[in-house]
């Protein structure tokens, strides 16, 4: 079993659509939780980081954890066309070490 | 400010040949790692170097050696390229703080055949 589940879709949204990117985790220990938005023949980039359990909101994007059921999830609200991405799910104990999920592909349709 | 650059961007190898992949930061950061990414796979660690002179193996290391003589370098080898090392390759670096995030060069795609 890997330790990050996700799954790579792909996901394909009209524009302005709620989209939903989940992950699920095995290790207890992770406190530190993260997602990575990586755009085509790009590296990954920071997209939100959340410590331990609750949400965290930044614009239209809302990253939730919910340590009780190992559970990642990104809403993005009002989803753009420049939203069109691999969204990687990511995770570690504190530590220099961070787990990845696969990614899951994102198409925005205009 | 470049951040992390990664050379070459592409390279086709035949089997059996060896290369070195060459990462370069220069946010002045004491961790550096290698990834390679395939399919439905994400993200997997190679080999990591947590300070110039240090390196540690990852989750998938065989047939892959690393190097980290100066702090802001961190080169990856193939010493006899297999089909299996086709993927696309990351180096990344982090200064270590807690939330600190990773940083990601634009990758080596390297198809071997």
């Amino acid at each position: 079993q890997k330790e990050v589940e996700q799954d790579p879709g792909p996901l394909s949204v009209p524009e302005g659509a709620i989209v939903s990117l989940n992950c699920t985790y095995s290790n207890s220990a992770f406190q530190y939780f993260m997602w990575y938005r990586q755009y085509s023949r790009k590296g990954p980039e920071l997209l939100m980081y959340t410590y331990s359990s609750g949400n965290k909101e930044d614009g239209r994007f809302t990253a939730q954890v919910d340590k009780s059921s190992k559970y990642i999830s990104l809403f993005i609200r009002d989803s753009q066309p420049s939203d069109s991405a691999t969204y990687l799910c990511a995770t570690n104990t504190g530590g220099f070490k961070t787990i990845f999920g696969a990614g899951t592909r994102l198409f925005v349709k205009a | 400010n470049a951040g992390v650059t990664q050379t070459p961007k592409f390279r086709v190898l035949k089997t059996g040949q060896s290369m070195t992949l060459l990462c370069a930061q220069d946010m002045n950061h004491e961790y550096m790692y290698w990834y390679r990414q395939d399919p439905g796979m994400g993200l997997r660690l190679i080999h990591y170097s947590v300070g110039e002179g240090t390196t540690a193996k990852g989750e998938v290391p065989d047939g892959y050696n690393v190097s980290r003589l100066k702090k802001q370098n961190f080169l990856l080898g193939l010493e006899s390229a297999a089909p299996s090392q086709t993927s696309v390759y990351f180096c990344a670096s982090t200064s270590g703080q807690v939330d600190s995030p990773l940083h990601f060069g634009n990758g080596t795609r390297l198809t071997v055949t």
